[in-house]
């Protein structure tokens, strides 16, 4: 089976810098995707990294290490709409289309 | 384009209920789920159909069935309701081969008492 470790909650300023990492288990895998989702929403996809290195989209990065079992979702420039959940979620290959979650890391940007 | 439909947005059902929850999209992707988000958890696939005709399990079927009524529509049944399955309940789809990139519908929060 697949199992995924984010922490659980961060919490920083405005204009600040935040990392979110993930590790994870899996027999075969094909890539790690982040997702976010606002309170009373749907989740929303962000980025997919299947290949080592790092992935920019705007003020969000990506970043995949599949020698450590490990990727990171870098937040730049914090916004307060940035406030949300973000998921990582491992795809692999004995799974299909198939994407197994981990539990969410809840960030919160103070003014 | 609305993308992904669901309804009902909310519901109430008794325990021994049955219902049925109702997905649509109108993407033209082959692949579509449904999940379960309980309370500060993260979603577990629950059924999943990579193509009109198929179904497979995912994480947590018990107490759920499937239909892929055609492209478009995906449905899933609670025969009978346990308050276990009090969630919010999301649907997502996605293109062929392009499973890391779903897109969700905006979820129905049930509640079974």
């Amino acid at each position: 089976g697949q199992s995924l470790e984010q922490p659980s909650e961060v919490t920083a300023v405005e204009g600040a810098i935040v990392q979110i990492n993930c590790t994870y288990q899996t027999s075969g895998f094909y890539g790690l995707s982040w997702y976010q989702q606002h309170d009373g929403g749907a989740p929303t996809f962000l980025s997919y990294n299947a290949l080592d290195g790092l992935e920019e989209t705007g003020r969000f990065s990506s970043f995949l290490s599949r020698s450590d079992s490990y990727g990171y979702l870098l937040l730049q420039e914090l916004q307060m709409k940035d406030s949300a959940s973000y998921f990582c979620a491992v795809r692999d290959s004995t799974a299909g289309n198939k994407l197994t979650f981990g539990g969410g890391t809840r960030v919160l940007v103070k003014p | 384009n609305a993308g992904v439909t669901q309804t009902p947005k909310f519901q109430v059902l008794k325990t021994g209920q049955s219902m049925t929850l109702q997905c649509a999209q109108d993407m033209n992707h082959n692949s579509m789920y449904w999940y379960r988000q309980d309370p500060g958890m993260g979603l577990r696939l629950i059924y999943y159909s990579a193509s009109e005709g198929t179904t497979d399990k995912g994480e947590v079927p018990n107490g759920y069935n499937v239909s892929r009524l055609n492209k478009r529509e995906f449905s899933l049944r609670l025969e009978s309701a346990a308050p276990s399955q009090t969630s919010v309940y999301f649907c997502a789809s996605s293109e062929g081969g392009r499973g890391y990139e779903q897109y969700f519908g905006p979820g129905t929060r049930l509640t079974v008492t």
